[in-house]
């Protein structure tokens, strides 16, 4: 069955560092992959997506992801944080369940800024 | 990509009462999709409504407590009916396909 994994549930980091966002994802086709962000009182924002082709693609707000198939994963990166970025942030596979598409949404990662 | 206009924004309503959410889109769509975020969790697919058909309900959500409208390729609504505090949750609309979704602001419900 299609699942998606987000193995850190909060994340803290500085302003100004690096941040990595783990996602994995358990899908049998060629899956669709999304990471969305969701600020305090406010609906989920596209960030990117992969399809297919170049597996490292530019989102919205400097942030990127790789897909890598042999570790059926799909980080998300920023190679530097802002104080802006603290939210929740889902990852979701979109997968073809009983003939319908559907996203299949991650437990989400909280992610705090230290000033 | 479609904008979304949902409402109420927020709510907060006695046990035993209903309250319908509407979602209206800026084009029209083939199928609209609604979903429980319970507090501090995920995203669950409550439904998927397609227009001028019944809508189909995700396993643990059935049409009395949660039934759907979908009156024409803009509009839908959802009820959470004979609510009790565990109904407190956002609720979101959204529209799309794997091309990107797109989702409502959400509708905050507290149940007291």
């Amino acid at each position: 069955a299609q699942s998606v994994t987000q193995p850190d549930i909060h994340i803290t980091v500085s302003e100004g560092a690096s941040l990595e966002l783990r996602c994995n994802y358990s899908y049998g086709a060629t899956p669709y992959l999304f990471w969305y962000v969701q600020s305090p009182g406010q609906g989920l924002q596209l960030l990117l997506k992969y399809f297919s082709g170049d597996t490292l693609v530019q989102g919205i707000k400097g942030f990127e992801a790789e897909f890598k198939r042999s570790q059926s994963s799909f980080n998300l990166r920023k190679p530097s944080v802002h104080w802006s970025d603290a939210a929740e942030y889902f990852c979701a596979v979109g997968a073809a369940i009983q003939g319908a598409q559907k996203l299949v949404f991650g437990q989400g990662t909280r992610l705090t800024i230290n000033p | 990509s479609a904008v979304i206009s949902q409402k109420p924004s927020r709510d907060i309503c006695q046990r035993g009462t209903s309250l319908t959410i509407q979602c209206q889109v800026d084009s029209q769509v083939t199928m609209m999709f609604w979903y429980r975020q319970q507090p501090g969790q995920s995203l669950t697919l409550i439904a998927t409504a397609n227009q001028g058909s019944e809508a189909t309900y995700e396993s643990g959500f059935v049409i009395d407590k949660f039934p759907i409208s979908r009156p024409n390729l803009t509009f839908s609504t959802l009820t959470v009916s004979n609510m009790s505090p565990e109904d407190s949750s956002i609720y979101l609309c959204s529209v799309g396909g794997f091309d990107g979704y797109t989702f409502g602001s959400g509708t905050r419900l507290t149940v007291v």
